[in-house]
């Protein structure tokens, strides 16, 4: 099956600083990688939509200098939080699709701003 | 856009007992409908999903419906274990894996009771 590996697991970071997380797809190539936030209690929220060697599409709200994806591989995408603030401390979590094996997500990064 | 409402938002069951979840969706578009399982702290794990040409599909213990022209679906799980206790998501997408998002549901917090 289908594996996406997501890196750190977690990361505690000082206001001010950017932090990135990566995004594998261990075992398939990955043409399209969805970026979601999750708040404690809450369902995923979609943040962007990235596409090997395009910029990502990002979802009403989100701001995309502040949220920065890159996906340079078709197996790797990062998303790179720029400025952290205590209010974008969260559970962020990777999704790659695969025609065969669908969406297939990430064990998530529990981003905590300090 | 796509809106999927689920219900109930917690669900408590005996051991042993089985357990429904219902969610519907707006977009008649719509024509996969996955399920994941997420516990605490990790990523959504996909345990069934279904496809728009199919009505019923069964694994084990774990079971989806489809009505579509309701729009909507549930899933089922029968003689639940404690480590079916977890957080659950429907979701849908017009999905041909090109570049379509999931849209999600509110989730359900599904607790067995030993």
């Amino acid at each position: 099956g289908a594996v996406v590996s997501q890196h750190p697991s977690w990361v505690i970071c000082k206001s001010g600083t950017s932090v990135k997380i990566e995004c594998r797809s261990l075992d398939f190539q990955a043409t399209t990688m969805f970026w979601y936030r999750q708040f404690p209690k809450q369902s995923l929220m979609l943040m962007a939509t990235s596409n090997e060697g395009s910029k990502a599409t990002y979802e009403q709200g989100v701001e995309k200098d502040k949220f920065l994806i890159n996906h340079a591989s078709l197996t790797l995408s990062t998303l790179t939080v720029t400025s952290a603030h205590p209010e974008d401390s969260s559970f962020y979590i990777c999704s790659a699709q695969h025609t065969n094996y669908g969406y297939t997500f990430g064990s998530g990064t529990r981003l905590t701003v300090v | 856009g796509e809106n999927v409402e689920q219900h109930p938002s917690t669900l408590s069951v005996q051991e042993g007992d089985s357990a429904v979840i219902k969610c519907t969706y707006s977009d008649s578009a719509s024509n996969y409908f996955p399920w994941y399982k997420q516990e605490l702290g990790k990523g959504p794990q996909l345990i069934i999903d279904i496809r728009s040409n199919v009505g019923e599909k069964k694994d084990q213990r774990i079971a989806v419906t489809l009505n579509k022209t309701a729009k909507h679906f549930s899933l089922h799980i029968t003689e639940t274990q404690p480590e079916d206790s977890a957080v659950y998501f429907c979701a849908a997408s017009s999905s041909n894996f090109g570049n379509e998002k999931l849209t999600f549901g509110t989730g359900t917090r599904l607790t067995i009771i030993p």
